[in-house]
């Protein structure tokens, strides 16, 4: 059984189209997030959910909508992409946000691609 | 702003120790300097984490100097197959509680 897992693992759209990626993790973690990664590998955090309640909301365009139906699973919503847009998305959880030693287990990625 | 950096990237070859170090010079007081292995086409995995000092497990090492502003992941004779991207994640005091990865590092390793 996959711990995260997240799909699809590759989408290509066009501009303009709204598209969904769904995250599921079976750990029975409290905390879940996204994280997009860039071309040069960095990963920056975009959201994160504590128990289905937002708790970090970065700068992320208003385009980028989470939606966490329970704690088990974090969805992300993209509507209006645009081509900065592309990029490898990754979903995480972890067991008690704020702990000193939180580990972070991450999904195997959405590669996106907007055309 | 401080950052978390890392070097962008690493070379070596098979059976060398390589040392990745990673600075974070604004790291919470209470908080834990963790590495990640990511391999292409694959999510980060989680492979050592400390607080202070040196910490061995089965696939590396860690060491941490007393002022905890730097880590460095100590992988000891790599092989072809620890050639992936390796991040560094730790906990600032001045960004909200949030998590933040280095630039990651990517390691190439050749026979």
């Amino acid at each position: 059984d996959t711990a995260v897992s997240q799909t699809p693992k590759y989408l290509v759209t066009q501009m303009g189209n709204d598209k969904s990626i769904k995250c599921e993790q079976n750990l029975g973690h409290d905390t879940m997030y996204w994280y997009k990664q860039d071309s040069k590998k960095f990963l920056k955090i975009m959201f994160s959910y504590n128990n289905k309640e937002l708790i970090i909301n970065e700068t992320v365009p208003n385009r980028f909508s989470p939606k966490s139906p329970d704690k088990a699973h974090l969805n992300l919503h993209i509507n209006s992409l645009e081509l900065g847009d592309s990029a490898v998305y990754f979903c995480a959880s972890s067991q008690g946000a704020s702990s000193a030693n939180e580990k972070l287990f991450f999904g195997s990625g959405t590669q996106l691609s907007v055309l | 702003l401080a950052k978390t950096t890392q070097p962008i990237s690493m070379d070596s070859y098979e059976g060398q120790e390589v040392n990745i170090t990673c600075s974070h010079n604004n790291i919470a007081t209470n908080d834990y300097i963790t590495w990640y292995q990511q391999f292409p086409s694959q999510g980060p995995r989680f492979i050592i984490q400390g607080y202070k000092t040196k910490v061995t497990n089965e696939v590396a090492s860690l060491f941490i100097p007393a002022d905890r502003k730097s880590s460095t992941l100590s992988l000891p004779r790599v092989s072809l197959s620890d050639t992936a991207v390796y991040h560094c994640l730790s906990r600032p005091y001045n960004q909200g509680g949030k998590l933040i990865f280095g630039q990651g590092t990517e390691l190439s390793v050749k026979p």
